[in-house]
């Protein structure tokens, strides 16, 4: 069984909507929960990281978690083009992270 | 400027001709390791380190190995490459265990083993 689920996609949304990427996590000792970004060819980079049930924002990301139903999701509202990149959900159960397989996001201007 | 730096960033070999990836860090980070990026799979850690001297299996070490004399390098070791070892490989760096949220990626090495 995978630690993290992603959905592959690709996920479409026009500009100006919201975006939303969803993630399973399969250890109930998951503590740590991530958000990366990662364009094609680059390396990730971190956007977002949540600890506690709830929502966090910052900025147009919002970072969503749900332990009880192992549960991590990002919302970005008012999508760019600049978005367009693959979403790497990643949790850390004990001291490694565990990524899932990304989602393809594409913003359609 | 704080970084992560790979060399190569690319690089075409043969099966088993031995071959090192080299990673250095300029934020005196302890802890370092090493992943390797394959589609439908995503990033899976094959190696990482917590400081000097003491390294660890990750999920995916069979076929490489790593040193840590220094704090600021960590090398990728591959003895005998075979063509499954064709991959993005990345490192990345943090302060330590706890210093999860500033975890830095370098900018990935492409391989290819033919």
């Amino acid at each position: 069984q995978k630690e993290v689920e992603q959905n592959s996609g690709p996920l479409s949304v026009p500009e100006g909507a919201i975006a939303s990427l969803n993630c399973t996590y399969s250890d109930r000792g998951s503590q740590s929960f991530f958000w990366y970004r990662q364009y094609s060819g680059k390396s990730p980079e971190l956007i977002m990281f949540i600890y506690s049930n709830g929502d966090k924002e910052d900025g147009r990301f919002t970072a969503q978690l749900n332990k009880a139903s192992q549960y991590v999701s990002l919302l970005i509202r008012d999508s760019q083009p600049s978005d367009s990149a693959t979403y790497l959900c990643a949790v850390i159960p004990g001291n490694q992270f565990y990524f899932g397989t990304g989602t393809s996001l594409t913003v359609i201007p | 400027e704080a970084q992560v730096t790979q060399n190569p960033r690319y690089l075409i070999t043969v099966t088993g001709k031995k071959l090192t990836v080299t990673c250095s860090q300029n934020m005196n980070h302890e802890y370092m390791s090493w992943y390797r990026q394959d589609p439908g799979l995503g990033l899976r850690q094959i190696y990482y380190s917590m400081n000097v001297e003491v390294t660890d299996k990750g999920d995916v070490p069979e076929g490489y190995k790593v040193s840590r004399k220094e704090k600021r390098n960590f090398p990728l070791i591959l003895e005998s490459p075979s063509p499954n070892q064709t991959s993005l490989y990345f490192c990345a760096s943090r302060p330590g265990l706890a210093g999860v949220e500033t975890q830095y990626f370098g900018p990935g090495t492409r391989l290819l083993v033919l």
